[in-house]
């Protein structure tokens, strides 16, 4: 199985930029996934990487470094509506499973 | 649409009464599975199905059962609840079981067993 870390809680102001680090431990590395979970609904998904480097999608990025077993989801131009829960999952193939673990996931509180 | 339909969205019920939490999606997906979701604890998986008629324990499988019998149905079977099972479930897809695409979250079924 995999250990999962991620911060549990952290706050930023509107228009700051904020990093939400996850750190992993694994034997077999398949791929790493962000979702955001607001309060009462369904994670959706927002970025993946498998690859070392840097992924960018608009005001989210997300990075990878296997050799380390951490990642960032980097956060820029921060708005009100971005106030949920980050939640890093990370895949695993050993023994063929290939099924997310998913961490506890970090409660960003964005603030005026 | 693509869509993973959960029902229902909410239910309180009482121990020992067997409840199904339904889950349909519309995408042709082989992979399902079922999560639940506590604070403190994230998301843990009960159960999962890589195809028709295969399906295969999670981390939490104790006290629920599932069937595959058809590719869009999978449905979590609780034969007899208990209140530690009150929690809010989700039922994921993806379109196969070692693909590298994002997965599809039902809406969520909050349970709650008194």
């Amino acid at each position: 199985g995999q250990n999962i870390d991620q911060p549990t809680e952290m706050t930023a102001t509107e228009g700051a930029i904020v990093q939400i680090n996850c750190t992993y431990q694994t034997s077999g590395f398949n791929g790493l996934f962000w979702y955001q979970q607001h309060a009462g609904e369904a994670p959706t998904f927002l970025s993946y990487n498998v690859l070392d480097g840097l992924e960018e999608k608009g005001r989210f990025s997300s990075f990878l470094s296997r050799s380390k077993g951490y990642s960032y989801l980097l956060l820029k131009e921060l708005q009100m509506k971005d106030s949920a829960s980050y939640l890093c999952a990370v895949r695993d193939g050993a023994g063929g499973s290939y099924i997310p673990t998913f961490g506890r996931g970090t409660s960003l509180i964005v603030h005026p | 649409e693509a869509q993973v339909t959960q029902n229902p969205r909410y239910l309180i019920t009482v121990t020992g009464k067997k409840l199904t939490v339904t889950c349909s999606q519309n995408m042709n997906h082989e992979y399902m599975s079922w999560y639940r979701q506590d604070p403190g604890l994230g998301l843990r998986q009960i159960y999962y199905s890589m195809n028709v008629e295969v399906t295969d324990k999670g981390d939490v499988p104790e006290g629920y059962k599932v069937s595959r019998k058809e590719k869009r149905n999978f449905p979590l079977i609780l034969e007899s609840p208990s209140p530690n099972q009150t929690s809010l479930y989700f039922c994921v897809t993806r379109d196969r079981w070692d693909s590298n695409q994002p997965q599809h979250f039902g809406d969520g079924t909050r349970l709650s067993i008194l």
